[in-house]
């Protein structure tokens, strides 16, 4: 069954401006990861929050994690117009092996 | 380190034809995983192996569709016979354990006609 749903599906910004994502998940996680993908490449892992962590920083990058909720949101600061790509959430659960992969959040930072 | 190696970078077969998908893992990665990504989706589990044993393999169409991972590094997928549906990116990815971050290749882009 799918783990991480990212909301919204689609969003367009201004260049300086800040863009968050959300990601919701079903099953306890150990650690939930961020993704990115541009347009004809692979996916490019961005930042990991393990499941007793509630916020993590990594240069623009701000991910907060809400267990309770079961929840997640990525904040970029800044946006440039390279950050135009899509963006996964992925949780290996606890129990058995799975990764699966939300629809994404593709993100446009308008120059 | 060199990153996961995925070959041919683009296929195009007409359909009821065979196709195989090779990848090479990042060096010393237990973990090896196939995705299929429709366009303006997201990654679809395939298959994910733990060394050249098969972990999961519940979303793999079997009747077309294996994997196999010989002597626990490469892969190959294959793809027999192909239907227009099968059209999609297939994304090979290593990771050092199960729930480690996973290092993706660029994929093949499979088109049938």
């Amino acid at each position: 069954s799918q783990q991480g749903e990212e909301d919204p599906q689609a969003l367009s910004i201004q260049e300086g401006e800040n863009a968050t994502m959300n990601c919701s998940y079903k099953t306890s996680i150990n650690n939930l990861q961020w993704y990115r993908q541009n347009s004809g490449r692979g996916l490019v892992h961005l930042i990991l929050i393990r499941s007793n962590e509630r916020e993590k920083h990594s240069g623009r990058l701000r991910v907060t994690l809400d267990t309770s909720k079961k929840s997640s949101s990525l904040l970029i600061t800044a946006s440039r117009a390279a950050d135009t790509a899509s963006y996964f959430c992925a949780t290996p659960p606890n129990t058995g092996n799975q990764f699966y992969f939300g629809t994404g959040t593709s993100l446009t930072v308008i120059p | 380190e060199a990153g996961v190696a995925q070959s041919p970078r683009y296929k195009i077969i007409e359909k009821r034809q065979s196709v195989a998908f090779w990848c090479n893992p990042i060096s010393g990665h237990a973990t090896l995983y196939w995705y299929q990504q429709i366009l303006g989706q997201g990654p679809k589990l395939l298959i994910q192996f733990q060394n050249n044993g098969v972990v999961d393999d519940s979303q793999l169409p079997k009747d077309r569709f294996s994997a196999e991972r010989l002597k626990g590094v490469d892969s190959t997928l294959k793809i027999q016979p192909a239907k227009l549906e099968d059209s999609a990116v297939y994304l090979c990815a290593s990771s050092l354990e199960s729930a480690s971050p996973l290092h993706f290749g660029n994929g093949t882009r499979l088109t049938v006609t």
